[in-house]
Protein backbone atom coordinates (compact mmCIF):
# COMPACT_ATOMS: atom_id res chain seq x y z
CA UNK A 1 0.00 0.00 0.00
CA UNK A 2 1.36 3.53 -0.79
CA UNK A 3 1.39 5.76 1.81
CA UNK A 4 1.97 9.29 2.29
CA UNK A 5 2.56 10.77 5.55
CA UNK A 6 1.72 14.31 7.00
CA UNK A 7 1.49 15.64 10.59
CA UNK A 8 -1.99 16.85 10.74
CA UNK A 9 -1.01 19.90 12.81
CA UNK A 10 -2.35 22.18 13.66
CA UNK A 11 0.52 23.94 12.95
CA UNK A 12 0.61 27.80 14.51
CA UNK A 13 3.36 30.18 13.60
CA UNK A 14 2.85 34.05 13.42
CA UNK A 15 2.72 36.39 11.19
CA UNK A 16 6.16 37.03 9.15
CA UNK A 17 7.33 33.47 10.01
CA UNK A 18 8.71 30.80 8.04
CA UNK A 19 6.05 27.80 8.12
CA UNK A 20 7.31 24.45 7.64
CA UNK A 21 5.26 21.46 6.20
CA UNK A 22 6.63 18.42 5.82
CA UNK A 23 5.39 14.83 4.10
CA UNK A 24 6.80 11.40 3.87
CA UNK A 25 6.14 8.72 1.40
CA UNK A 26 6.70 5.02 1.21
CA UNK A 27 6.87 4.28 -2.64
CA UNK A 28 11.07 4.92 -3.38
CA UNK A 29 10.14 4.64 -7.71
CA UNK A 30 7.99 8.21 -7.03
CA UNK A 31 8.78 10.81 -9.20
CA UNK A 32 6.83 13.78 -8.95
CA UNK A 33 5.27 15.42 -5.56
CA UNK A 34 2.28 17.97 -5.60
CA UNK A 35 1.42 20.55 -2.61
CA UNK A 36 -1.83 21.58 -2.66
CA UNK A 37 -3.72 24.45 -0.59
CA UNK A 38 -7.17 23.78 0.79
CA UNK A 39 -8.76 26.47 2.27
CA UNK A 40 -11.72 25.34 4.17
CA UNK A 41 -14.82 24.51 2.14
CA UNK A 42 -12.92 25.14 -1.01
CA UNK A 43 -11.82 22.61 -3.35
CA UNK A 44 -8.00 22.15 -3.13
CA UNK A 45 -6.00 24.55 -5.70
CA UNK A 46 -2.49 23.18 -6.96
CA UNK A 47 0.38 25.76 -5.28
CA UNK A 48 3.38 23.82 -6.33
CA UNK A 49 5.11 20.72 -7.94
CA UNK A 50 8.69 19.48 -7.82
CA UNK A 51 10.17 16.57 -9.28
CA UNK A 52 14.22 16.96 -9.10
CA UNK A 53 15.63 16.83 -5.34
CA UNK A 54 16.38 20.24 -4.27
CA UNK A 55 14.96 23.38 -4.21
CA UNK A 56 12.28 24.78 -5.97
CA UNK A 57 11.32 28.53 -5.06
CA UNK A 58 8.22 30.38 -6.18
CA UNK A 59 7.08 33.57 -4.85
CA UNK A 60 7.16 33.35 -0.71
CA UNK A 61 7.41 29.12 -1.24
CA UNK A 62 9.92 26.95 -1.60
CA UNK A 63 9.26 23.36 -2.00
CA UNK A 64 12.37 20.92 -1.18
CA UNK A 65 12.56 16.78 -2.11
CA UNK A 66 15.02 14.29 -0.55
CA UNK A 67 14.57 11.42 -2.90
CA UNK A 68 16.77 9.34 -1.09
CA UNK A 69 14.93 9.94 2.47
CA UNK A 70 11.83 9.98 0.83
CA UNK A 71 10.78 13.49 2.04
CA UNK A 72 9.01 16.53 0.70
CA UNK A 73 8.47 19.69 2.26
CA UNK A 74 6.99 23.14 1.76
CA UNK A 75 7.97 26.09 3.57
CA UNK A 76 5.83 29.35 3.60
CA UNK A 77 8.45 32.26 4.04
CA UNK A 78 6.87 35.80 5.65
CA UNK A 79 3.66 33.44 6.57
CA UNK A 80 0.18 35.87 5.91
CA UNK A 81 -2.92 35.30 7.98
CA UNK A 82 -4.32 34.58 4.56
CA UNK A 83 -1.98 31.48 4.00
CA UNK A 84 -3.96 29.74 7.11
CA UNK A 85 -5.23 26.56 5.32
CA UNK A 86 -4.75 23.35 5.36
CA UNK A 87 -2.18 21.84 2.65
CA UNK A 88 -2.07 18.91 1.03
CA UNK A 89 0.95 16.38 -0.25
CA UNK A 90 0.07 14.41 -3.29
CA UNK A 91 2.46 11.73 -4.89
CA UNK A 92 2.52 10.09 -7.91
CA UNK A 93 3.60 6.25 -7.47
CA UNK A 94 5.09 4.20 -9.99
CA UNK A 95 3.69 2.32 -12.38
CA UNK A 96 0.26 2.81 -13.51
CA UNK A 97 -0.94 4.49 -10.04
CA UNK A 98 -3.06 7.48 -9.71
CA UNK A 99 -1.84 10.72 -7.12
CA UNK A 100 -1.61 9.48 -3.63
CA UNK A 101 -2.62 12.08 -0.73
CA UNK A 102 -1.66 12.91 2.83
CA UNK A 103 -3.98 13.81 5.14
CA UNK A 104 -2.93 17.10 4.98
CA UNK A 105 -1.42 19.55 7.38
CA UNK A 106 -3.57 22.47 9.11
CA UNK A 107 -1.71 25.88 9.23
CA UNK A 108 -3.01 28.37 11.61
CA UNK A 109 -0.72 31.85 10.76
CA UNK A 110 -1.70 34.17 13.61
CA UNK A 111 -1.67 38.12 13.31
CA UNK B 1 -15.02 30.19 -17.34
CA UNK B 2 -14.81 27.79 -14.68
CA UNK B 3 -12.30 24.75 -15.96
CA UNK B 4 -14.27 21.79 -13.75
CA UNK B 5 -17.49 22.16 -13.05
CA UNK B 6 -19.90 20.10 -11.12
CA UNK B 7 -23.20 19.92 -10.05
CA UNK B 8 -24.83 19.87 -7.81
CA UNK B 9 -23.04 21.92 -5.18
CA UNK B 10 -24.93 20.41 -2.18
CA UNK B 11 -27.21 17.72 -2.05
CA UNK B 12 -29.00 16.89 1.10
CA UNK B 13 -30.97 13.57 0.75
CA UNK B 14 -32.64 10.74 2.54
CA UNK B 15 -31.40 6.99 3.02
CA UNK B 16 -32.33 4.43 0.49
CA UNK B 17 -32.43 7.14 -2.08
CA UNK B 18 -30.44 7.44 -5.95
CA UNK B 19 -28.60 10.32 -6.66
CA UNK B 20 -26.55 11.48 -9.18
CA UNK B 21 -23.59 14.14 -9.56
CA UNK B 22 -22.37 15.79 -12.64
CA UNK B 23 -18.97 17.17 -14.25
CA UNK B 24 -17.63 18.67 -16.51
CA UNK B 25 -14.17 20.02 -18.20
CA UNK B 26 -13.11 22.43 -20.72
CA UNK B 27 -9.48 21.87 -20.37
CA UNK B 28 -9.36 19.20 -23.21
CA UNK B 29 -7.82 17.17 -20.57
CA UNK B 30 -7.54 13.53 -20.99
CA UNK B 31 -8.30 11.83 -17.73
CA UNK B 32 -11.17 12.79 -15.26
CA UNK B 33 -11.58 11.43 -11.85
CA UNK B 34 -13.83 11.11 -8.44
CA UNK B 35 -12.51 11.60 -5.39
CA UNK B 36 -14.08 11.52 -1.38
CA UNK B 37 -12.86 13.80 0.89
CA UNK B 38 -14.45 12.49 4.58
CA UNK B 39 -14.83 14.47 7.43
CA UNK B 40 -11.31 14.37 8.62
CA UNK B 41 -10.45 15.86 5.69
CA UNK B 42 -8.80 12.54 3.72
CA UNK B 43 -8.93 12.54 -0.08
CA UNK B 44 -9.17 9.27 -1.71
CA UNK B 45 -9.39 8.55 -5.04
CA UNK B 46 -13.12 6.50 -5.72
CA UNK B 47 -12.51 6.06 -10.12
CA UNK B 48 -10.76 7.75 -12.78
CA UNK B 49 -11.75 7.46 -16.62
CA UNK B 50 -9.43 8.21 -19.23
CA UNK B 51 -10.41 8.92 -23.00
CA UNK B 52 -13.63 7.58 -21.49
CA UNK B 53 -12.46 4.17 -20.23
CA UNK B 54 -12.56 3.40 -16.63
CA UNK B 55 -8.68 3.18 -15.75
CA UNK B 56 -9.23 2.84 -11.76
CA UNK B 57 -11.80 1.56 -9.78
CA UNK B 58 -10.85 1.33 -5.74
CA UNK B 59 -12.48 -0.28 -3.20
CA UNK B 60 -15.79 1.33 -3.82
CA UNK B 61 -19.25 -0.21 -2.99
CA UNK B 62 -21.15 -1.50 -6.21
CA UNK B 63 -23.53 1.38 -5.58
CA UNK B 64 -21.25 3.87 -7.23
CA UNK B 65 -21.20 4.00 -10.81
CA UNK B 66 -19.39 6.43 -12.74
CA UNK B 67 -20.56 7.52 -16.19
CA UNK B 68 -17.85 8.80 -18.98
CA UNK B 69 -20.27 9.40 -22.60
CA UNK B 70 -17.09 11.98 -24.04
CA UNK B 71 -13.68 12.35 -22.64
CA UNK B 72 -15.07 16.10 -21.21
CA UNK B 73 -17.70 14.54 -18.60
CA UNK B 74 -17.80 11.85 -15.83
CA UNK B 75 -20.67 11.71 -14.17
CA UNK B 76 -21.58 9.35 -10.72
CA UNK B 77 -24.67 7.56 -9.67
CA UNK B 78 -25.13 6.25 -6.23
CA UNK B 79 -27.84 3.93 -5.18
CA UNK B 80 -29.32 3.66 -2.25
CA UNK B 81 -27.63 6.12 -0.02
CA UNK B 82 -25.94 5.21 3.15
CA UNK B 83 -25.51 7.16 5.89
CA UNK B 84 -21.24 6.61 5.41
CA UNK B 85 -22.01 8.16 2.03
CA UNK B 86 -22.07 11.75 3.75
CA UNK B 87 -18.91 13.80 2.51
CA UNK B 88 -17.49 16.36 -0.12
CA UNK B 89 -16.93 14.48 -3.66
CA UNK B 90 -14.88 16.01 -5.76
CA UNK B 91 -14.10 15.92 -9.31
CA UNK B 92 -10.98 16.64 -11.00
CA UNK B 93 -9.15 16.21 -14.38
CA UNK B 94 -5.64 15.94 -15.72
CA UNK B 95 -3.77 16.16 -18.87
CA UNK B 96 -2.26 13.16 -18.59
CA UNK B 97 -2.49 9.76 -16.79
CA UNK B 98 0.17 7.20 -15.88
CA UNK B 99 3.20 9.43 -17.25
CA UNK B 100 4.74 10.05 -13.62
CA UNK B 101 5.11 13.91 -14.92
CA UNK B 102 3.81 16.98 -13.67
CA UNK B 103 0.97 16.84 -16.37
CA UNK B 104 -0.67 14.88 -14.19
CA UNK B 105 -1.35 17.55 -11.64
CA UNK B 106 -4.89 17.84 -11.07
CA UNK B 107 -7.22 20.30 -11.07
CA UNK B 108 -10.19 19.73 -8.96
CA UNK B 109 -14.05 21.50 -9.16
CA UNK B 110 -15.76 22.89 -6.52
CA UNK B 111 -16.72 20.24 -4.79
CA UNK B 112 -20.23 18.38 -3.78
CA UNK B 113 -20.97 18.40 0.15
CA UNK B 114 -23.39 15.09 -0.10
CA UNK B 115 -25.49 14.72 3.14
CA UNK B 116 -27.61 11.78 3.75
CA UNK B 117 -29.86 11.78 6.57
Amino acid sequence: QKEVEQNSGPLSVPEGAIASLNCTYSDRGSQSFFWYRQYSGKSPELIMFIYSNGDKEDGRFTAQLNKASQYVSLLIRDSQPSDSATYLCAVNGSGNTPLVFGKGTRLSVIA
Amino acid sequence: DTAVSQTPKYLVTQMGNDKSIKCEQNLGHDTMYWYKQDSKKFLKIMFSYNNKELIINETVPNRFSPKSPDKAHLNLHINSLELGDSAVYFCASSQEYGTGGTNEKLFFGSGTQLSVL
